[in-house]
């Protein structure tokens, strides 16, 4: 199986910030990397899929990039709604997901 | 729009058995395939299970391999997952997600395009 290591676990930060998360495969996985962002009580989103690809409706202030086994998530400008955990996702063979950030007011 | 709405959880003792089930409206089921995916209190996202559109296909976690069945009735538009030899570990919010493939560079990526709420299953004595 692949594996996602994804870091921080935890990341502070304030509004206007911008914040870098980053996944990283245990074996090369092209661009099948997909983001996700998780709200107290509620299901996931998908944010961004093929490592870069913005999901519609997401505000551009998101980005990804990356390709084999280093992968990262940017949001330019913290906004309030941002606080939230974020999970990436490698498709590339069994769905397999990072443990997630938890993405905290500081 | 899609709508994705599990049902069946409960609590349960260990070794015991239980069905999931998943009913989908707005959408045209039998073009999709459609996953499982646990979540454990407090803890991150675990993929369980997938069925193919036609149900030809399945394929599993290795947590749940040979104690979890996934399976779909196309004719009802409901996914279920049927567990059984449960164990303590299986404790989580049981989400039923909707297989979206998107294309990039004319590459099909597949994705968890659409989530149920869950349906919480408890495994203790």
């Amino acid at each position: 199986d692949i594996q996602m290591t994804q870091s921080p676990s935890s990341l502070p930060a304030s509004v206007g910030d911008r914040v870098t998360i980053t996944c990283r495969a245990s074996e090369s996985i092209a661009n099948y990397l997909n983001w996700y962002q998780q709200k107290p009580g509620q299901a996931p989103k998908l944010l961004i899929y093929a490592a870069s690809s913005l999901q519609s409706g997401v505000p551009s202030r998101f980005s990804g990039s990356g390709f084999g086994t280093d992968f990262t998530l940017t949001i330019s400008s913290l906004q309030p709604e941002d606080f939230a955990n974020y999970y990436c996702q490698q498709s590339h063979t069994a769905p397999h997901f990072g443990q997630g950030t938890r993405l905290e007011i500081k | 729009q899609v709508q994705l709405v599990e049902s069946g959880g409960g609590v349960v003792q260990p070794g015991r058995s239980l069905r999931l089930s998943c009913a989908a409206s707005g959408v045209t089921f039998t073009n999709y395939g459609f996953h499982w995916v646990r979540q454990a209190p407090g803890k991150g996202l675990e993929w369980v299970a997938l069925t193919s559109y036609d149900g030809g296909n399945e394929y599993y976690a290795n947590s749940v391999k040979g104690r979890f069945t996934i399976s779909r009735d196309n004719s009802k538009n409901t996914l279920y997952l049927q567990m059984n030899s449960l164990r303590a570990e299986d404790t989580a919010l049981y989400y039923c997600v909707k297989e979206g493939v998107y294309y990039e560079s004319d590459a099909p990526h597949d994705v968890f395009d659409v989530w149920g709420r869950g349906t919480m299953v408890t495994v203790s004595s």
